[in-house]
């Protein structure tokens, strides 16, 4: 079927807002990972859902982020009271399950002025 | 402290010969190993990928060689094609992530040039 895809595929924001970035994964797969691309830097890991468990949050910078999966499928991850640091492009990842290959989606490309 | 590192942030090549990129880690847990390729504006594209009971997976134009003992991968390229010109990510996972997430390095742009 389709790839992953994301939206909006920008989002430009002021400091201090909330926005809410969504991921629709590849149908069937029950792994989800988000990550950022800061300008100039490598992917840098966020949190990853698998099937009904509790989600990993491990690499989620700060409390003002967070994310969830509905129905196990569409995710939605939410940063509250933006901060420029923000500004990064957000990717999501799917796959069918631990171990094989991840599938990227187009990425949201956040700019908090 | 960055657990995968691509030490060349750029590399420009000529039509038709070998590009060849190179990727450093430190983790020892880690025992699989991808390159991805980015476009402008999308996402993160897998090319190929090396478990590390291998020391080379070949496909096609493009071959990763894994030495463990130096903790180093290489992607080869060739011939080079112009279309090949992209951001390329080194990652890797290992056995103390249950989660499978992806540790990247911080990419190399690739220019072939006709």
């Amino acid at each position: 079927g389709a790839g992953v895809s994301q939206s909006p595929s920008n989002k430009v924001t002021e400091k201090g807002k909330d926005v809410e970035l969504r991921c629709d994964p590849i149908s069937g797969h029950t792994a989800l990972y988000w990550y950022r691309q800061s300008l100039g830097q490598g992917l840098e890991f966020l949190i990853y859902f698998q099937g009904n468990s509790a989600p990993d949050k491990s690499g989620l910078p700060s409390d003002r982020f967070s994310a969830e999966r509905t129905g196990g499928s569409v995710s939605t991850l939410t940063i509250q009271r933006t901060q420029q640091e923000d500004s990064a492009v957000y990717l999501c990842a799917s796959t069918g399950g631990a171990y094989e290959t991840q599938y990227f989606g187009p990425g949201t490309r956040l700019l908090v002025l | 402290d960055q657990q995968v590192k691509q030490n060349s942030p750029s590399l420009s090549v000529q039509e038709g010969r070998i590009s060849i990129l190179n990727c450093d880690y430190t983790n020892s847990m880690f025992d699989y190993f991808l390159w991805y390729k980015k476009y402008p504006a999308e996402g993160p594209t897998f090319l190929i990928s090396i478990s590390s009971i291998k020391d080379k997976n070949e496909d096609g134009r493009f071959t990763v060689f894994l030495n463990k003992s130096a903790k180093h991968l290489s992607l080869h390229i060739v011939p080079s094609q112009p279309g090949d010109s992209a951001v390329y990510f080194c990652a890797a996972s290992g056995r103390d992530n249950a989660g499978n997430m992806l540790t990247f390095g911080g990419g190399t742009r690739l220019m072939v040039k006709p």
